[in-house]
């Protein structure tokens, strides 16, 4: 257990509305990540953090915002939510005993657009 | 840029018998991680094994072992006495080593490989 929470776990949404998910370590990590998943596709990069407002983008970005404020808080924000942003929603960070070469995942966010 | 791809969307294996979930990988880098998740239903992404690029010696963790192939680019694990519990999506990883400039320390996935595990 990396100490990662993901809050709201599941969450439905019409389009065109702000959403806000939220990811929580507890262990002080410096690097954090946010991923989405879909069928066919695999775990796909939306952005990372590198520190306290440091971050930058991924590959599908486009449509998605970040914020980090705090080292233990890493925020993702949906500015207009649209269908194709329904999935599920990892965060991730870097820890191992070797230097940071494992990456850990919390329980994800399943979020539905209507 | 580097890819992963899991040419095995789906495998059944019995119980108590050996599996092995095949990975290819494309990179110009020299040094990289490479690591095998599990998915079960649950949908929590579990860590099963990483391997170093510059370690010749396959990782092994209990039951589950890899073949990785440098100059091939290829990555399988192995899962011996298979149990039910292992029936989950897998999916192949790659990550670039800290050396390189911009890497941020992300992953780069395959597609998976979902694997039935018969009674």
């Amino acid at each position: 257990d990396a100490g990662i929470t993901q809050s709201p776990r599941h969450k439905v949404t019409e389009t065109g509305t702000p959403v806000t998910l939220r990811c929580h370590q507890t262990e002080n990590h410096r690097y954090m990540y946010w991923y989405r998943q879909d069928p066919g596709h695999g775990l796909r990069l939306i952005h990372y953090s590198y520190g306290v407002k440091d971050t930058d983008k991924g590959e599908v970005s486009d449509g998605y915002s970040v914020s980090r404020s705090k080292t233990e808080d890493f925020l993702l924000t949906l500015e207009s939510a649209t269908s194709s942003q329904t999935s599920v929603y990892f965060c991730a960070i870097n820890s191992g005993l070797a230097g940071e070469n494992e990456q850990f995942f919390g329980p994800g966010t399943r979020l539905t657009v209507l | 840029a580097q890819t992963v791809t899991q040419s095995q969307p789906e495998m059944s294996v019995q119980e108590a018998e050996t599996v092995t979930l095949s990975c290819t990988y494309d990179t110009s880098e020299s040094d990289y991680y490479l690591f095998w998740y599990k998915q079960p239903p649950s949908r929590q992404m579990i860590l099963v094994i990483r391997q170093e690029a510059y370690k010749q010696q396959n990782a092994t963790e209990n039951r589950f072992s890899v073949n990785f192939q440098k100059a091939a680019k290829s990555f399988s694990l192995k899962i011996s006495d298979s149990q039910l519990g292992d029936a989950a999506m897998y999916f192949c990883a790659y990550r670039s080593g800290w050396n390189y400039g911009g890497s941020q320390g992300n992953l780069i996935f395959g597609k998976g490989t979902k694997l039935s595990v018969k009674p």
